[in-house]
């Protein structure tokens, strides 16, 4: 079966310092894989998504990347973090078919820039 | 482009209750359907899904039903318990995003009291 593996799951941060989320997933290959950010109280606005290794799509400009160095590897980078990046991070992987199929959440990261 | 708009909450209710939580969505092809539940500290995680025009979606006692005509898919359950309260999303991925990308509501949070 697949599974998908977040860490940290807490982290705590000063402002300007650098950030590496991780995410991996198990038990399947040539995922899509998915970065969202979730900000207190509201809904999941979608980062970064990526159909392929080194193939890296992003949805809203920001001072965070993302990596996909090996082939269920996911990586979210910042060099230097703002306040506003303080959110929880949640990882996704969706079957690679094409079809408008389920996305499989990890457990996510909660982020706090102080 | 493409939405999901869902009622605001949040939602209180009484255990045993009945609940609906109210989604549409606008699309310019024929998405799937989702509602995904989200427990307080966890990632999403999907609750049902319909993939065509008056299919139905159901597990742990809810239900929803893909309403082409009125663009809908409202989340409904009989008998609520106090084990439901949670974030719940409602979301689409549509044939025209490539398939790669899913689009979530705001989502709705429901409190149900003993």
């Amino acid at each position: 079966s697949q599974t998908i593996h977040q860490w940290p799951a807490t982290l705590v941060q000063p402002v300007g310092s650098p950030l590496s989320l991780e995410c991996t997933v198990e038990g399947t290959s040539n995922p899509n894989l998915y970065w969202y950010r979730q900000a207190a109280g509201r809904g999941l606005q979608l980062l970064f998504y990526s159909v392929g290794i080194g193939q890296i799509s992003s949805e809203v400009p920001q001072n965070l990347s993302a990596s996909r160095p090996q082939d269920r590897q996911f990586i979210l980078s910042s060099k230097k973090l703002l306040l506003s990046d303080s959110g929880f991070y949640l990882c996704a992987w969706s079957v690679p078919s094409g079809r408008r199929d389920t996305q499989y959440f990890g457990p996510g990261t909660r982020l706090t820039v102080l | 482009g493409d939405s999901v708009t869902q009622m605001e909450g949040p939602v209180t209710l009484s255990e045993e209750a009945f609940l609906t939580i109210n989604c549409t969505y606008t699309a310019t092809g024929y998405p799937s359907l989702f509602w995904y539940v989200q427990y307080p500290g966890e990632g999403l995680q999907l609750l049902l899904k319909a993939t065509k025009a008056d299919d139905k979606g159901s597990n742990k006692g809810f239900e929803a039903t893909y309403r082409k005509e009125t663009t809908s898919f409202h989340l409904e359950k009989g008998s609520v318990q106090v084990s439901d309260s949670a974030v719940y999303f409602c979301a689409l991925s549509d044939r025209n995003t490539g398939g790669f990308k899913t689009i979530f509501g705001a989502g709705t949070r429901l409190f149900v009291k003993a």
